[in-house]
């Protein structure tokens, strides 16, 4: 089955204390890319990665790091996590990234408090 | 930069139709894009429109879009309960990065 996955679905977790939510994708996808979802502000892109080893800032890159040194994998890093990166976040994941011709497939969500 | 609006909440019974309005500030944007959440869920594609069209129908939904005012719409005839959703509007030049809107909450009741 096709599919994006995200772990952990939920945490919560202290200030500064690093974590890492893990994205997979299973369809040898080139594109993924990571968005936050918040009440009243709807969904804002993080990071996102063209492919293997390339990754570009999104609209709100601050307080977090990517990685992609595989094809499958797009973790997200929160090195010092503040309590206003509490949030629900999608990873999501394209064929080539071209949206108007391909699906973009989101994983399950990662619901994140920061206290 | 680029900018998204949507009115945040739309109520409508089932078997009216429904428009959800977008306005977008970025006039270079090439596509725009309709999507859906159901709740607990990530977003799905709708359907999309190219910024040289005017109109796309797909089945029950209608995209208009006024390029001149930046104002797109999506229509939904016979409105379902399972309709109900947010409903995000997104624009961009068709690759690698998009803009969404805050989200319509569409709620159809029986």
């Amino acid at each position: 089955e096709a599919q994006v996955t995200q772990n952990p679905r939920y945490l919560i977790t202290v200030t500064g204390k690093k974590l890492t939510v893990t994205c997979s994708q299973n369809m040898n996808h080139e594109y993924m890319s990571w968005y936050r979802q918040d009440p009243g502000l709807g969904l804002r892109q993080i990071y996102y990665s063209m492919n293997v080893e390339v990754t570009d800032k999104g609209d709100v890159p601050e307080g977090y790091k990517v990685s992609r040194k595989e094809k499958r994998n797009f973790p997200l890093i929160l090195e010092s996590p503040s309590p206003n990166q509490t949030s629900l976040y999608f990873c999501a994941s394209s064929l080539s990234g071209t949206f108007f011709r391909e699906t973009q497939y989101f994983g399950p969500g990662t619901r994140l408090l920061v206290l | 930069g680029e900018d998204v609006e949507q009115s945040l909440f739309l109520s409508v019974r089932e078997g009216d139709s429904s428009v959800i309005n977008c306005t977008y500030t970025d006039s270079s944007s090439t596509y725009l894009y309709w999507y859906k959440q159901e709740p607990g869920a990530g977003l799905q594609l709708l359907t999309y429109i190219f910024s040289n069209m005017d109109m796309k129908q797909d089945q029950r939904l209608t995209v208009l879009l006024n390029k001149k005012d930046k104002h797109l719409s999506l229509r939904i005839a016979d409105t379902q309960t399972g309709d109900s959703a947010i409903y995000f509007c997104a624009e961009g030049e068709g690759y690698s990065t998009l803009t969404f809107g805050k989200g319509t909450m569409l709620l159809v009741s029986p």
